[in-house]
């Protein structure tokens, strides 16, 4: 294992169209978290799980996105009824449960475009 | 979390030291200083944390003066392929505080 995967690399969909990306961390890590990135922004975050727990949710994270971590490995992140808005880089990282909790190794991203 | 300034861009001729200041006038006593790094189509990826003084690894240095109002990454003799976003985070790392802030970064290019 060498690094946080994450699958598609790109996605472009219709509006209205449902889409799902996944997400797999370094298999030590136990803690997961999705960002999204728009061009010539940073990463912003959008969720965080501890093992299976999600336990935080940024105000970013509308209805229409669900993630899940049914068993504490990998991660699926949902967007439902796509917007031409949600068009960016997701990105997918993920860190030990102790110390720096500022030290996150991140996936090489999902871009989705939608038309 | 505080909030963080950086210049928005910076160039620099290859095999030169470049230093990258950040502002952070707000920062809180349990705040450590970390810089991430991002390649074009890539996540970013951690360089370098500090509390004060001054941290070296093997890819940079960053300095923190007394006061911690402020932050230097140092890249030594840099390359094309340092050509990066840089981002200055500032936050607590204990338990609790588990999402990054990134603010726009610096845009380093380097030039042949």
């Amino acid at each position: 294992d060498t690094g946080v995967s994450q699958d598609p690399r790109h996605k472009i969909t219709k509006r209205g169209q449902n889409v799902t990306f996944r997400c797999d961390p370094i298999s030590e890590h136990n803690r997961l978290y999705w960002y999204r990135q728009t061009l010539g922004q940073g990463p912003e975050f959008l969720t965080y799980f501890q093992n299976e727990a999600q336990l935080e949710k940024s105000r970013l994270l509308s209805d229409r996105f669900s993630a899940e971590r049914p068993k504490g490995s990998f991660s699926t992140l949902e967007i439902q009824r796509t917007e031409q808005g949600d068009s960016a880089m997701y990105l997918c990282a993920s860190s030990f449960d102790r110390g720096a909790n500022y030290e996150q190794y991140f996936g090489p991203g999902t871009r989705l475009t939608v038309t | 979390l505080a909030k963080t300034t950086q210049p928005i861009s910076m160039d620099s001729y290859e095999g030169q030291e470049v230093n990258i200041t950040c502002s952070h006038n707000n920062i809180a006593t349990n705040d450590y200083i970390t810089w991430y790094q991002q390649f074009p189509s890539q996540g970013p990826r951690f360089i370098i944390q500090g509390y004060k003084t001054k941290v070296t690894n093997e890819v940079a240095s960053l300095f923190i003066p007394a006061d911690r109002k402020s932050s230097t990454l140092s890249l030594p003799r840099v390359s094309l392929s340092d050509t990066a976003v840089y981002y200055c985070l500032v936050g607590p790392t204990q338990t609790g505080a588990n999402n990054l802030f990134f603010g726009t970064g610096t845009r380093l290019t380097v030039i042949p």
